[in-house]
Parts: C-alpha cells; sequence; structure tokens
C-alpha cells in the first residue's frame, strides 16, 4: 500500500516495555519520526532518526531502522502511566518540486496500565 | 518564543457559513501546514506553504482554500461549511534546517451543525 502502517492500539503494565511498530514508504525518505500527541493537544516531536542510521538511543527511547524491509519502531522503557498517548511515525520523502512534505501513519494509541 | 498558535480554539458552524482559521508562527520558518484529525484517520494534509505567497494542495484540500499573504501566518478558510468539516484542525510549521522537525498548534475544534 502507500500509506505509513501502523497499528492502532497498544496496551502495557506500567514498568514493562513498549514497542510501536511502523512500516513507511518511501525510501527516499531522510528523517523518520515518531511525534507524540497527549490528550486536547497538538503532536510533538519525541525523537528522530536519520536514514542512514540503523539505531538511536535517547534515555529510555529506543529507535530501530530497518531500510531493506522500510520498518521502523519505537522501544519505551520502562514504561509510567505519564507516557500514554497517541504515537506517530512519519516520514518525510521529496516531492517532485524538491520539498519534503511528511506524511504521517494514523497512531497508535499507546495505553498504560498501573 | 510563542511557538505557533492558533485562533479560534473552538467554533461552532451552521452549514453554509463561512469561517477562517488562523495560524502564526513566531519562529520565521518557511513551511507552513494546515492538517484535518479525525478519529482513526490520523492527521491528513488540507494544504500547504513552501514560503510567503505560495500555497499548494495536500491530501484532501476540497471544501478549503488557504493564503500566505505574511510569512509568518497562514490561513485557513471554510467558505460554505458542511458537517462532513467537523473536526480537529492543526496548523504546523518547520524550517528547511536539520531534522526538519515540525511544529504543532494546539488545535482548532471546530462543529458543523
Amino acid at each position: 500500500g502507500e500509506d505509513v502502517e501502523q497499528s492502532l492500539f497498544l496496551s502495557v503494565r506500567e514498568g514493562d516495555s513498549s514497542v510501536i511498530n511502523c512500516t513507511y514508504t518511501d525510501s527516499s525518505s531522510t528523517y523518520l519520526y515518531w511525534y507524540k500527541q497527549e490528550p486536547g493537544a497538538g503532536l510533538q516531536l519525541l525523537t528522530y532518526i536519520f536514514s542512514n542510521m540503523d539505531m538511536k538511543q535517547d534515555q529510555r527511547l529506543t529507535v530501530l531502522l530497518n531500510k531493506k524491509d522500510k520498518h521502523l519502531s519505537l522501544r519505551i522503557a520502562d514504561t509510567q502511566t505519564g507516557d500514554s498517548a497517541i504515537y506517530f511515525c512519519a516520514e518525510n520523502p521529496p516531492t517532485s518540486g524538491g520539498s519534503y512534505i511528511p506524511t504521517f501513519g494514523r497512531g497508535t494509541s499507546l495505553i498504560v496500565h498501573p | 518564543n510563542a511557538g505557533v498558535t492558533q485562533t479560534p480554539k473552538f467554533r461552532v458552524l451552521k452549514t453554509g457559513q463561512s469561517m477562517t482559521l488562523l495560524c502564526a508562527q513566531d519562529m520565521n520558518h518557511e513551511y507552513m501546514y494546515w492538517y484535518r484529525q479525525d478519529p482513526g484517520m490520523g492527521l491528513r494534509l488540507i494544504h500547504y506553504s513552501v514560503g510567503e505567497g505560495t500555497t499548494a494542495k495536500g491530501e484532501v484540500p476540497d471544501g478549503y482554500n488557504v493564503s500566505r499573504l505574511k510569512k509568518q501566518n497562514f490561513l485557513l478558510g471554510l467558505e460554505s461549511a458542511a458537517p462532513s468539516q467537523t473536526s480537529v484542525y492543526f496548523c504546523a510549521s518547520n524550517t528547511l534546517a536539520e531534522s526538519y522537525e515540525q511544529y504543532f498548534g494546539p488545535g482548532t475544534r471546530l462543529t458543523v451543525t
């Protein structure tokens, strides 16, 4: 398909690890992103990875990139109730006009149970 | 810096009425975007602008118009509102440097009855 795909829901227990997966579409995307949206708010960048990297770690967050399979994942270690939110995967392929216009997945709702 | 601001935060329209949503950013960003967010649909791009005086259509442009007369402002217009335009509208902006990270406004919740 032509859409950025991600599962719609993930439920975990507090303290466990969460893994959110994404399949993107365009191998020419320079950056791939994870955005977080808390209830009633706009999206905020959580982390990103440059396309020539396989992994990026930032405190409790680990991003893995498999360019061959166009697969991106976000692992949150020691998940807390404050991590409950919607997580969006995004790519930024170049357009024919030389712009970079992001394409978002539908978002994964992460629910963290105490 | 205020970042990206949107006006108004909430609005209720009757079918056929018109309105304009205002987005402003104080980060001197070149690119600006309007999205709509509907349950289960994620973010869908309505229109975008790569610079002052330029606009382009996104994925779902029908029923909307936009203008970017000043670099810091991006206006979204609904000429004749329809119930299908009930949604949450987000504005975003970014620069062409570094990671092209987008900065989002807080959203406008629009209901068309």
